[in-house]
Formats: C-alpha cells, sequence, structure tokens
C-alpha cells in the first residue's frame, strides 16, 4: 500500500530558529513529490521534486530529494510568525494513475 | 483566471439529506481531485479523473458519487449524508502528471 509519513506531527519554534521537517514515503513508481503550505484555507504551492531535480531553493525555504533513503526534508531558516501553518508532502506514485498520496501534514507555530 | 472554485463555502445538512458539492476550474487542465480533510488526517482522496470521461475511486470513496460534467467541472455527490461526513472538502485540479495540484477554497460540510 502506498504510503506517506511526515514529521514530526507539530513543533513549536521561536522567531529565528531554524527547522527541518521530515516527510519519508513508500510508493511504486515515484514520480514526483511535493511541498504545500496551509494556512487557513486551501494548500499553496511550494516546491516539486523530481528525479532530475531534488533540490529546490526559494528565499528561506529549500527542500531535497534522497531517493536512496526514500524522504525529502523542507528546511526553513530564520523563521517568522508567517511561517506558522501545516505543512502538506504529497507523492505522486508513476504507472499513470495521477493520483497523489498525502501525508498527514507536520503543523508548525512560531512564536514571537 | 479564477482558477479553481467551490460551491458552497459552507453546508448544514441533516443525517440521511443528500446534495452536491460543485468544482469548476478555467485552467484547461485534464485531471481533477476531491479530498477531503479531517484534523490530524492529512488531506485523503474521495475520487479523481484523469481527463474528461473518466473517473477512479480513491483512498475513501464509501458515501460518495462523482461526475466529470466535462473538461471544467467536476462535482461531488453526498446522497445520503452521515455525521462521518463532516469534513471539509477540497477539490483540485492539475494539468497532468507531474504538476503542481491547484486547489479550490474548500468546502466546509457539517452533517448534524
Amino acid at each position: 500500500e502506498d504510503k506517506v509519513v511526515q514529521s514530526p506531527l507539530s513543533l513549536v519554534v521561536h522567531e529565528g530558529d531554524t527547522v527541518t521537517l521530515n516527510c519519508s514515503y513508500e510508493v511504486t513508481n515515484f514520480r514526483s513529490l511535493l511541498w504545500y503550505k496551509q494556512e487557513k484555507k486551501a494548500p499553496t504551492f511550494l516546491f516539486m521534486l523530481t528525479s532530475s531535480g531534488i533540490e529546490k531553493k526559494s528565499g528561506r525555504l529549500s527542500s531535497i530529494l534522497d531517493k536512496k533513503e526514500l524522504s525529502s526534508i523542507l528546511n526553513i531558516t530564520a523563521t517568522q510568525t508567517g511561517d506558522s501553518a501545516i505543512y502538506l508532502c504529497a507523492v505522486e506514485p508513476g504507472g499513470g494513475t495521477y493520483k497523489y498520496i498525502f501525508g498527514t501534514g507536520t503543523r508548525l507555530k512560531v512564536l514571537a | 483566471n479564477a482558477g479553481v472554485t467551490q460551491t458552497p463555502k459552507f453546508q448544514v445538512l441533516k443525517t440521511g439529506q443528500s446534495m452536491t458539492l460543485q468544482c469548476a476550474q478555467d485552467m484547461n487542465h485534464n485531471s481533477m481531485y476531491w479530498y477531503r480533510q479531517d484534523p490530524g488526517m492529512g488531506l485523503r482522496l474521495i475520487y479523481y479523473s484523469a481527463s474528461e470521461g473518466t473517473t477512479d475511486k480513491g483512498e475513501v470513496p464509501n458515501g460518495y458519487n462523482v461526475s466529470r460534467l466535462n473538461k471544467r467541472e467536476f462535482s461531488l455527490r453526498l446522497e445520503s449524508a452521515a455525521p462521518s461526513q463532516t469534513s471539509v472538502y477540497f477539490c483540485a485540479s492539475t494539468p497532468g502528471g507531474s504538476y503542481e495540484q491547484y486547489f479550490g477554497p474548500g468546502t466546509r460540510l457539517t452533517v448534524t
């Protein structure tokens, strides 16, 4: 059964801290891994990682895909209160299913 | 472009009532999805449509039916609502495989 597991489930840090969120997966024929940020409403897209693009960076956020360990990390440096959100990881198995399997998410709270 | 739109935004039903959640996208995307999100459960796929004319079950299809009316619209029907279907429902679309999913604003459904 395809599965995506995120850790930790929740995290509380202070502004300025650096955080690392984890996503591990077991899927057949991996195709891509996506990270989303969800504040109060719909998830918004952060990064997509594939076999040909295993590292992405945007400002204070960066993500790496470890194909050997079947996992990905999302790093946020110099955290701000605006980073408080649920961070979701989704994996797309191959085989033409066009399905995305989401993890349960990591709830991050950044204190001022 | 409006992106992905969902109606209604909120709905309260009594047990046994039926209703249809509507979703439309104006991005000419091929694939559309229905998810539910419950506390601590992440996003769980109910049904998806890889392309116009096709639909497939996801992880939690029981109690739901879908219709891909045309390329733009994908509706979700609850024939006989149950309290266990109290959730936030998100519709999403994507051009095809290995692309980010674009999410609608969600429908908060309460079944009493």
